[in-house]
């Protein structure tokens, strides 16, 4: 079945730093979305990219829409303690079937 | 504008049972999708409702089922609960209008014993 491979895994930073964390697929999409995940709740919609190169900020989340559309790659500057929780790419591959990544949990510490 | 609503939030069954969760989208969304979360397997699809119609179908045992009604809301059924069935099932909705960006709700946490 369709596979998106996030890295890292998981990540634990100081309180201030910044974070990169990718998805990478091996199908085509013409959609990424990035979702973030706490505890015992459902994902909430961060950033959403509908074109190839496309860069999309929402507050201190950057975005981006790889060139080849099989890869997208999302930032976070100056950490802060809420920003712990698991991080999800998703895409859909046939119509509104979406194909969610395996996660990259990030822990903050203070 | 209210979120995405799932009832119940946590359920305890037992294996051979079947069990019966709500959705309710985001009021004007028409769409909604249905996916299991596990530990071990993560966010899996398991299908998409619009306009009362399953349009898509992920790979799951006929014992998982589900309909739309009239209003959009969605519910899913699972019948003869299994062990490996204890999973947190997540209800999204899209509009579809312009883009199928997805609103999930707060889950219902099953636990079959």
């Amino acid at each position: 079945g369709q596979q998106l491979n996030q890295s890292p895994q998981s990540m634990f930073i100081q309180e201030g730093e910044d974070v990169s964390m990718n998805c990478t697929s091996s199908s085509i999409f013409n959609t990424w979305l990035w979702y973030k995940q706490d505890p015992g709740e459902g994902p909430v919609l961060l950033i959403a990219l509908y074109k190839a190169g496309e860069l999309t900020s929402n507050g201190r989340l950057t975005a981006q829409f790889g060139i080849t559309r099989k890869d997208s790659f999302l930032n976070i500057s100056a950490s802060i303690p809420s920003d712990v929780g698991i991080y999800f790419c998703a895409g859909p591959l046939t119509g509104n079937q979406f194909y969610f990544g395996t996660g990259t949990s990030l822990t903050v510490i203070p | 504008k209210a979120g995405v609503t799932q009832t119940p939030r946590y359920l305890i069954k037992t294996r051979g049972q079947q069990v019966t969760l709500s959705c309710s989208p985001i009021s004007g969304h028409r769409s909604v999708s249905w996916y299991q979360q596990t530990p071990g397997q993560g966010l899996q699809f398991l299908f998409e409702y619009f306009s009362e119609t399953q349009r898509n179908k992920g790979n799951f045992p006929g014992r998982f089922s589900g309909r739309q009604f009239s209003n959009s809301r969605s519910e899913m059924n699972v019948s003869t609960l299994e062990l490996g069935d204890s999973a947190l099932y997540l209800c999204a909705s899209s509009s579809l209008t312009w883009n199928n960006e997805q609103f999930f709700g707060p889950g219902t946490r099953l636990t079959v014993l």
